[in-house]
């Protein structure tokens, strides 16, 4: 059974810092990954797919990273902004291409 | 514009009181799902269809019944709701290997 882990929890940093957020999943035959973010109480905010076959996405301040083999991704945040306070969410779709795995999030917060 | 709906939004109930959360999406998706999310256990997959017809059981799948009969919808049925159903409800859609869209979210408490 698929198993993902986002570290850390909880990060705290003040505007302008460049920042990297971890996500590990425990079976590397993956489809793809999807990283999200999610404001309190609201739905959630795709960011950025990776395919399984990709090493890396980008979209203005943010990249994101696979390495399939080891089970890792890390999404970095450039020149970070208050604005950017949210959870962020990693999930994994699985090799059949149903199935979505959730890590439980980290919640970032930007301080001005 | 590109959206999942879901309703209601908000909804107290009684345990054992049948109830429906409905689910569309205009993008012709093949892919749907539903999933719930609880602090500290994250998001978990309940059920996912991967066309009309065509459904299957994600992580929590017990108490929760799903249909598929056309392609936009993917209503959630809770046949007899009980306190341990009080969650925040999440639909989504997606075509295969693309990015996943999410509705903004159903907060279901039984009482």
């Amino acid at each position: 059974k698929q198993e993902v882990t986002q570290i850390p929890a909880a990060l705290s940093v003040p505007e302008g810092e460049n920042l990297v957020l971890n996500c590990s999943f425990t079976d590397s035959a993956i489809y793809n990954l999807q990283w999200f973010r999610q404001d309190p109480g609201k739905g959630l905010t795709s960011l950025l797919l990776i395919q399984s076959s990709q090493r890396e996405q980008t979209s203005g301040r943010l990249n994101a990273s696979l390495d399939k083999s080891s089970g890792r991704s890390t999404l970095y945040i450039a020149a970070s902004q208050p604005g950017d306070s949210a959870t962020y969410l990693c999930a994994v779709r699985g090799a059949s291409g149903s199935r979505l795995t959730f890590g439980e999030g980290t919640q970032l917060t930007v301080n001005p | 514009e590109a959206q999942v709906t879901q309703n209601p939004r908000y909804l107290i109930t009684v345990t054992g009181k049948k109830l429906t959360v409905t689910c569309s999406q205009n993008m012709n998706h093949e892919y749907m799902s539903w999933y719930r999310q609880d602090p500290g256990l994250g998001l978990r997959q309940i059920y996912y269809s991967m066309n009309v017809e065509v459904t299957d059981k994600g992580d929590v799948p017990e108490g929760y019944k799903v249909s598929r009969k056309e392609k936009r919808n993917f209503p959630l049925i809770l046949e007899s709701p009980s306190p341990n159903q009080t969650s925040l409800y999440f639909c989504a859609s997606s075509s295969p290997g693309y990015t996943q869209y999410f509705g903004p979210g159903t907060r279901l408490t039984v009482l």
